[in-house]
């Protein structure tokens, strides 16, 4: 089983400054196939399902703002937010997608 | 603008089965994959399984012995049975619509309390 480790699992942060969560894989997520990363970020808030925010490690999905961005590869992977805004608190997973479809144990973002 | 519902009983007994079916609306089931995943405040966010309307299908191994995910295209809907539950089984139960990109298309989720 390939197995998502996050880290931290709580992040405080001031509005207006960056958060950067990061997450390890126990196996590659590069498939040299198509020269993807199988790892997606998805942001969960209060009383919604997850919402897919970052496909292919690095890829915003639809109407996801700008001040989101993914990168990294291989095994390690990192979730930034360029400039805290309130409406970003939410708990944020990453996900592997290479065949089986494991997630991390989360990240809660909170306003510092 | 595609839209899963999920529908089931809420409470399901120890040692029988949970059944949960989704509906699609706005989308067929070919080409996609249908994903099952459930969520606890304890174990967060674990894979069941999915299929796609080929039958090719993965499941959770941790969970595989107990589990079969089918599809009817006649419907529109996919259906997830999970067999010997316990209290271990209680979580947030959601359908999930997948792609190249990833579990894109998310239900709103049903709660499955198992209890006596």
């Amino acid at each position: 089983d390939i197995v998502m480790t996050q880290s931290p699992d709580s992040l405080p942060v001031s509005l207006g400054e960056r958060a950067t969560i990061n997450c390890r894989s126990s196996q590659s997520l590069f498939h040299s196939s198509n020269n993807k990363n199988y790892l997606a970020w998805f942001q969960q808030k209060p009383g919604q399902p997850p919402k897919l925010l970052i496909y292919w490690a690095s890829t915003r999905a639809s109407g996801v703002p700008d001040r989101f961005s993914g990168s990294g590869s291989g095994t390690d992977f990192t979730l930034t937010i360029s400039s805290l805004q309130a409406e970003d608190v939410a708990v944020y997973y990453c996900q592997q997608y290479s065949y089986t479809l494991y997630f991390g144990q989360g990240t809660k973002l909170e306003i510092k | 603008q595609v839209q899963l519902q999920e529908s089931g009983p809420g409470l399901v007994k120890p040692s029988e089965t949970l059944s949960l079916t989704c509906t699609v609306s706005g989308s067929s089931l070919n080409i996609y994959y249908w994903t099952w995943i459930r969520q606890t405040p304890q174990k967060g966010l674990e894979w069941i399984g999915y299929m796609y309307d080929t039958g090719t299908a993965g499941y959770n191994p941790s969970l595989k012995s107990r589990v079969t995910i089918s599809i009817d295209t006649s419907k529109n809907q996919f259906s997830l049975e999970l067999r010997s539950v316990t209290a271990a089984d209680t979580a947030l139960y959601y359908c999930v619509r997948g792609d190249d990109v990833g579990l894109s298309d998310w239900g709103q989720g049903t709660l499955v309390t198992v209890s006596s």
